[in-house]
């Protein structure tokens, strides 16, 4: 089956500008998580989304921001763009449903150059 | 506050050995911990997991220890090959959140 698909794949932006980031999730699953990796920080949680609802989020300010739509299919947002944000940024899906092995898959992930 | 804890950035070693990576956690809650694999401009990749009701778990060349009473858990390579030179994340699960470790980058020498 299609694995996680990230677009785009590479991406430069100007400080001030936004920018959004898309993620389609295997097929059946429901739950969409969004990560930051940067070489200093490792992977970090941004947030994530089941059945369109935000069900978690990580210590990102309010620039950051996203959402799922019915299929699945979720953006994440990013506004009011800064040097520092440049990063891989990777979508990770799973089933999300309680009680089983959630191990969550990962798209390529978009790199976000941010000058 | 860091929940996963990788402590060793790096770590060498001779291929055809046994590699080890160390993970520590701090939430007793976690239902479940993952390694994760990562090449360079490629996402995670799943490599293994293990309940926290168990305390190993072996797939081929790699199993994972759980010491629940010590909060730690290790992967085991045995035996290393070049193709496992990489970034591996610990990761932990509870109610759908994973949180990983900062990564430990391995370069298996030949």
């Amino acid at each position: 089956k299609a694995g996680v698909t990230q677009t785009p794949r590479y991406l430069i932006k100007t400080r001030g500008q936004q920018v959004t980031l898309s993620c389609s999730p295997i097929s059946g699953h429901r739950s969409v998580s969004w990560y930051q990796q940067t070489p200093g920080q490792g992977l970090q949680f941004l947030f994530e989304y089941f059945s369109e609802t935000q069900r978690n989020k990580g210590n990102f300010p309010g620039r950051f921001s996203g959402r799922q739509f019915s299929n699945s299919r979720s953006e994440m947002n990013v506004s009011t763009l800064e040097l520092g944000d440049s990063a891989l940024y990777l979508c990770a899906s799973s089933l999300g449903t309680d009680g089983l092995n959630t191990e969550a898959f990962f798209g390529q992930g978009t790199r976000l150059t941010v000058v | 506050d860091q929940q996963v804890k990788q402590n060793s950035p790096s770590l060498s070693v001779q291929e055809g050995r046994i590699s080890i990576l160390n993970c520590d956690y701090t939430n007793s809650m976690f239902d479940y911990f993952l390694w994760y694999k990562k090449y360079p401009a490629e996402g995670p990749t799943f490599l293994i997991s293990i309940s926290s009701i168990k305390d190993k778990n072996e797939d081929g060349r790699f199993t994972v220890f759980l010491n629940k009473s010590a909060k730690h858990l290790s992967l085991h390579i045995v035996p290393s090959q070049p193709g496992d030179s990489a970034v591996y994340f610990c990761a932990a699960n509870r109610d759908d959140k994973i949180i990983f470790g900062k990564g430990t980058r391995l370069h298996i020498l030949p």
